[in-house]
């Protein structure tokens, strides 16, 4: 596509629910990031994939998070159980290559957990 | 966790003036990076300086980059009411491959 693109842009529930964030990134882009990012602060490292491989999910805050990116294209962000404090803006990026180069965003998808 | 420190947290200033915002770091690194975002939209890239450069250009911005005190600062110049917005320097540490750390971000108002 001709950028990076996040549904659902804005999604509300009830704590404990399950949520699922999509990430289209641009086409042929090999590497794609979730970042987290809190009102007022920078975006938080969650996890990135080369391709359909996740090397590093360090920053994960827990197991309820997880992602994936089964054809090396789309990528979802799963969020069980959801809590209060999972409230954030989930940003999307997209990069061309494996070595960490500029990053394409998309808009976000702003959860909020009630 | 987040290891580049952009100082200051805000800066206002009036339009035609210059605005320098400083970012320090604590290991080494592949590159740094700046980004630009307005009013909690996507951000976006400004430049990349790579760890054996020192300066580089990209129309009114100006990035250095000195590696020995581990900080990076971006001016822009002639700064314009439309270059409102946060600014935030990441990082791609040595070791850490693919792998891109914002840090906190800069809020910048310039004002007409």
């Amino acid at each position: 596509g001709a950028g990076v693109s996040q549904s659902p842009r804005y999604k509300v529930t009830k704590r404990g629910q399950d949520v699922t964030l999509r990430c289209d990134p641009i086409s042929s882009h090999a590497t794609l990031y979730w970042y987290q990012q809190a009102l007022g602060q920078g975006p938080e490292f969650l996890t990135y994939f080369n391709y359909e491989a996740q090397p590093d999910k360090s920053g994960l805050p827990s197991d309820r998070f997880s992602a994936e990116r089964p054809e090396g294209s789309i990528s979802t962000l799963t969020i069980q159980r959801t809590e209060q404090r999972d409230s954030a803006m989930y940003r999307c990026a997209s990069s061309p290559g494996l070595v960490t180069g500029e990053l394409f965003f998309g808009e976000g998808s702003r959860l909020t957990v009630l | 966790s987040q290891q580049g420190e952009e100082d200051p947290q805000a800066l206002s200033i009036q339009e035609g003036e210059n605005a320098t915002m400083n970012c320090s770091y604590k290991t080494s690194i592949n590159n740094l990076q700046w980004y630009r975002q307005n009013s909690g939209r996507g951000l976006v890239h400004l430049i990349l300086i790579r760890s054996n450069e020192r300066e580089k250009h990209s129309g009114r911005l100006r990035v250095t980059l000195d590696t020995s005190k581990k900080s990076s600062s971006l001016l822009i110049t002639a700064s314009r009411a439309a270059d409102t917005a946060s600014y935030f320097c990441a990082t791609a540490y040595t070791g850490a491959n693919s792998k891109l750390t914002f840090g906190k971000g800069i809020t910048l108002s310039v004002r007409p």
